[in-house]
């Protein structure tokens, strides 16, 4: 039973580029969440989606980024723009149901701004 | 706010010694609390959880108690090995609240286990 898979593993965009991150749930998730890591902070929550739609985007910066998870394929993150500010990891995890306390993560994206 | 305040590191232990990760919260609610550990190149896996106070989550030779007295959730191993060398975060979750689809995380304690 294959895990969150997130590609690519890592991405180097010049700025003013746009950055498209993916995450594919387990098998049977339809709830999938995005976190940021900045070097030497926590993870910080962005946005919770289902399918086809967005539950909670409150930790998503106002501007430059979007996020969907379409009734097919991966959810994508996507950074408009990219400043050198966005450079860090990007975690997706995947849960079976809503509140459900097992979030299951990925390996990650590490977005490098150049 | 929630909030999860963790010991920095990088932590490094000798083989069989024993470990101590301490972590403290903020949380305006009724919090479950959770440990994950990092290994290199992978991502977050559910180490222990612990749902309510005086819980206590094992796991893997590893323990935390759920301390609401002190706000506390450290982890402890008796005797660690070099495959425990990993990258450690506490994290808490209120389903009460709005905010319950949130995990927030600390910044991660590294732990290096040498021979």
């Amino acid at each position: 039973n294959a895990g969150v898979m997130q590609n690519p593993r890592h991405l180097v965009r010049r700025r003013g580029q746009e950055a498209r991150l993916r995450c594919s749930p387990m098998k049977g998730h339809s709830h999938v969440y995005w976190y940021r890591q900045l070097p030497e902070e926590g993870l910080k929550f962005m946005v919770y989606l289902q399918k086809e739609n967005i539950i909670d985007e409150s930790g998503m910066p106002k501007e430059r980024f979007s996020a969907e998870f379409p009734k097919e394929g991966p959810s994508i993150l996507r950074i408009q723009q990219v400043v050198r500010g966005d450079s860090a990891a990007y975690f997706c995890a995947s849960s079976e149901g809503h509140s459900s306390y097992e979030q299951y993560f990925g390996p990650g994206t590490r977005l490098t701004v150049t | 706010g929630d909030s999860v305040t963790q010991m920095e590191g990088p932590v490094t232990l000798s083989e069989e010694a024993f470990l101590t990760i301490n972590c403290t919260y903020t949380a305006t609610g009724y919090p479950s609390l959770f440990w994950y550990v990092q290994y290199p190149g992978e991502g977050l896996q559910l180490l222990l959880k612990a749902t309510k106070a005086d819980d206590k989550g094992s796991n893997k030779g590893f323990e935390a108690t759920y301390r609401k007295e002190t706000t506390s959730f450290h982890l402890e191993k008796g005797s660690v090995q070099v495959s425990d060398s990993a990258v450690y975060f506490c994290a808490l979750s209120d389903p009460t609240q709005n905010t319950g689809n949130q995990f927030y995380f600390g910044t991660g304690t590294s732990l290096t286990v040498i021979p």
